[in-house]
């Protein structure tokens, strides 16, 4: 069962760039699966990121593609988050999480299983 | 970019009640691609419904999704306590970016 688990500085100066990243366990980064980055402004509903494959083809969300950018370490079985020019509409906790499997397929359309989430919080 | 609207916000119900949660979208959506996710407080959401009407795994059978095009239901047959959360319908269809809508709020009468 695939396990995610981020990780990252829970603190950004404003301008700066916000950096985390997500460790897969009992599972393969290469298997055939996308991997996405989700977030949640406190109090408030889901926005999605983006999403890698292990290739490195990526797909963003058009609201925040000028600032991001989503990699991948296979050697180290992880993905990576950086967003740049930071503000504070960017406090969030950060969600990593990759496609369904179900009967040996998997599905990029909906997300699971997610990891905890990580707060990041962009103030001076 | 498609929006979802789900309605009510807000939905107070009584243990054992029937819960009706509504997902419209500002475009039709290929019942192949949408979903439904519970979120409790403090945990990530977990994926209820894929494609429109089936189950994730180990999802109990009182939850169920149905609809089509621009209209989509997730219905809650006999509400347990740990069924009160919040709710979002989410679509990915052949282009990015997937979209949630803005959640549905169930909480106990």
């Amino acid at each position: 069962q695939v396990q995610l688990q981020e990780s990252g500085p829970g603190l950004v100066k404003p301008s700066g760039t916000l950096s985390l990243t997500c460790a897969v366990s009992g599972g393969s980064i290469s298997s055939s699966n996308w991997w996405s980055w989700v977030r949640q402004p406190p109090g408030k509903g889901l926005e999605w990121i983006g999403e890698i494959y292990h290739s490195g083809s990526t797909n963003y969300n058009p609201s925040l593609k000028s600032r991001v950018t989503i990699s991948v370490d296979k050697s180290k079985n992880q993905f990576s988050l950086k967003l740049s020019s930071v503000t504070a509409a960017d406090t969030a906790v950060y969600y990593c999480a990759t496609g369904y499997c179900t009967n040996g397929v998997c599905y990029s359309n909906w997300f699971d299983p997610w990891g905890q989430g990580t707060l990041v919080t962009v103030s001076s | 970019e498609i929006v979802l609207t789900q309605s009510p916000g807000t939905l107070s119900l009584s243990p054992g009640e029937r819960a009706t949660l509504s997902c419209r979208a500002s475009q039709s959506v290929s019942s192949s691609y949408l979903a439904w996710y519970q979120q409790k407080p403090g945990q990530a959401p977990r994926l209820l419904i894929y494609g429109a009407s089936s189950r994730a795994t180990g999802i109990p059978d009182r939850f169920s999704g149905s609809g089509s095009g621009t209209d989509f239901t997730l219905t809650i047959s006999r509400l347990e306590p740990e069924d009160f959360a919040v709710y979002y319908c989410q679509q990915y269809g052949s282009s990015p970016p997937a979209t949630f809508g803005q959640g549905t709020k169930l909480e106990i009468k």
